[in-house]
């Protein structure tokens, strides 16, 4: 049972690519986050799926796409990197609200 | 504007002590309370939450406390230990079993040994 992994671990961007950062539960989740955290910030939702094939905004969705794939997968787009975007990803999964389980993080810098 | 501020950054405690991390929030329709733990490198771990409808919930060295008429709650942590030391987030959540949390910032709590 590995919970939530995500991929990649580190990935640094020039400005203006385009990336997807993958994430997967497998402890059969119906809803699961996209997270970014700032240094000296908390974590700010981006979005969020609370079941398969339902998105919905977080408190900073712009610049960002998802997808909810299937149950296990939800992914994050950046079509157009911006150094803005340098910061820390994370994504959770919840078996119920508000219980949520996080990754261990994808570090991205934009350059 | 901030809904849930932790105002303490940081915070250094001896081990077998004990360690408070204050928590304030603005909104009064959050209804559910979490805290959550992370070390570096690592995602946030769920630490201990507490409901609207009680005061105090306590899970071995860890009790939260909440006091509604001041927007307050604090986490205790007794004994503290140096694998405590890390990041304490504090959540909240809307009535209604709502599926967002807003996050303080974070408070960086230091056990020396």
């Amino acid at each position: 049972n590995a919970g939530v992994t995500q991929t990649p671990k580190f990935q640094v961007l020039k400005t203006g690519q385009s990336m997807t950062l993958q994430c997967a539960q497998d402890m059969n989740h119906n809803s699961m986050y996209w997270y970014r955290q700032d240094p000296g910030m908390g974590l700010r939702l981006i979005y969020y799926s609370a079941s398969e094939g339902t998105t919905d905004k977080g408190e900073v969705p712009n610049g960002y796409n998802v997808s909810r794939l299937n149950k296990r997968e939800f992914s994050l787009r950046l079509e157009s990197a911006a150094p803005s975007q340098t910061s820390v990803y994370f994504c959770a999964s919840s078996p119920r609200a508000p219980e949520q389980y996080f990754g261990p993080g994808t570090r991205l810098t934009v350059t | 504007d901030q809904q849930v501020k932790q105002n303490s950054p940081s915070l250094s405690v001896q081990e077998g002590r004990i360690s408070i991390l204050n928590c304030d929030y603005t909104n009064s329709m959050f209804d559910y309370f979490l805290w959550y733990k992370k070390y570096p490198a690592e995602g946030p771990t769920f630490l201990i939450s507490i409901s609207s409808i009680k005061d105090k919930n306590e899970d071995g060295r860890f009790t939260v406390f909440l006091n509604k008429s001041a927007k307050h709650l604090s986490l205790h942590i007794v004994p503290s230990q140096p694998g405590d030391s890390a990041v304490y987030f504090c959540a909240a959540t809307l009535q209604g079993g709502s599926e967002k949390l807003v996050f303080g910032k974070g408070t960086k709590l230091t056990v020396n040994p």
